[in-house]
């Protein structure tokens, strides 16, 4: 069964410091991976994804992500965080694409300055 | 990107009542959609998955006869929840894709309805 692994409920850190989100699937196969985004009361907003090809996937807001098939990961990473960024951050893999997607916990990012 | 509408993004109801939530893609015809529930501090849960013209398919463990979908357009797929209780209270938010077989390179997200039942 797929499961989506996110070990890092809440994070905090300062502004213009580097970001990793960390995210951990199960899968028998190559998933389809994403990354979204959620400010506080609203949806969802996609990030990147990774279907196939380079593992080094860039995304919107300076955002990139990578995929390691040998660690079952795909681990968010920004280098220098705005104020803006504070938000919840979802990794979710989809068998088939964004289809059914399951979602892991979700890690809290605050931003101090 | 695709845009997708959700409406309302709030209501408060009271119990033992009904509500129905509208999920429209306003650019793309969507032959297939997707409803989630978020509880509090939770990650999204699919609850089902609602086909143009066919039967919604419910995950494990979600009432059917409690969530009620109906996918009657390309453009928009319903959400009631019936009779409903505090616990049904949680955030609610729709997805729309390709169809169904197809692989579906993203997945478009309305804003979200935040159900809370008194």
């Amino acid at each position: 069964a797929q499961s989506v692994t996110q070990p890092d409920i809440h994070i905090t850190v300062s502004e213009g410091a580097s970001l990793e989100l960390r995210c951990n699937y199960s899968y028998g196969a190559t998933p389809y991976l994403f990354w979204y985004v959620q400010s506080p009361g609203q949806g969802l907003q996609l990030l990147l994804k990774y279907f196939s090809g380079d593992t080094l996937v860039q995304g919107i807001k300076g955002f990139e992500a990578e995929f390691k098939r040998s660690q079952s990961s795909f681990n968010l990473r920004k280098p220098s965080v705005h104020w803006s960024d504070a938000a919840e951050y979802f990794c979710a893999v989809g068998p088939t694409g964004a289809n059914n997607l399951f979602f892991g916990t979700g890690t809290r990012l605050t931003v101090i300055p | 990107g695709a845009v997708v509408s959700q409406h309302p993004s709030r209501v408060i109801c009271k119990s033992g009542t009904s509500v129905k939530i509208e999920c429209r893609s306003l650019d793309f015809q969507a032959t297939t959609m997707f409803w989630y529930r978020q509880f509090p501090k939770q990650s999204l849960m699919l609850m089902a998955t609602s086909n143009e013209g066919s039967k919604a398919t419910y995950e494990q463990g979600v009432e059917k006869d409690k969530f009620l979908i109906n996918h009657a357009s390309l453009t928009l797929s319903t959400l009631t929840v019936t009779s409903a209780h505090p616990e049904d209270s949680s955030f609610y938010i729709c997805s729309a894709g390709g169809g169904a077989g197809t692989v579906n390179t993203e997945a478009f997200f309305g804003q979200g309805t935040r159900l809370t039942v008194v």
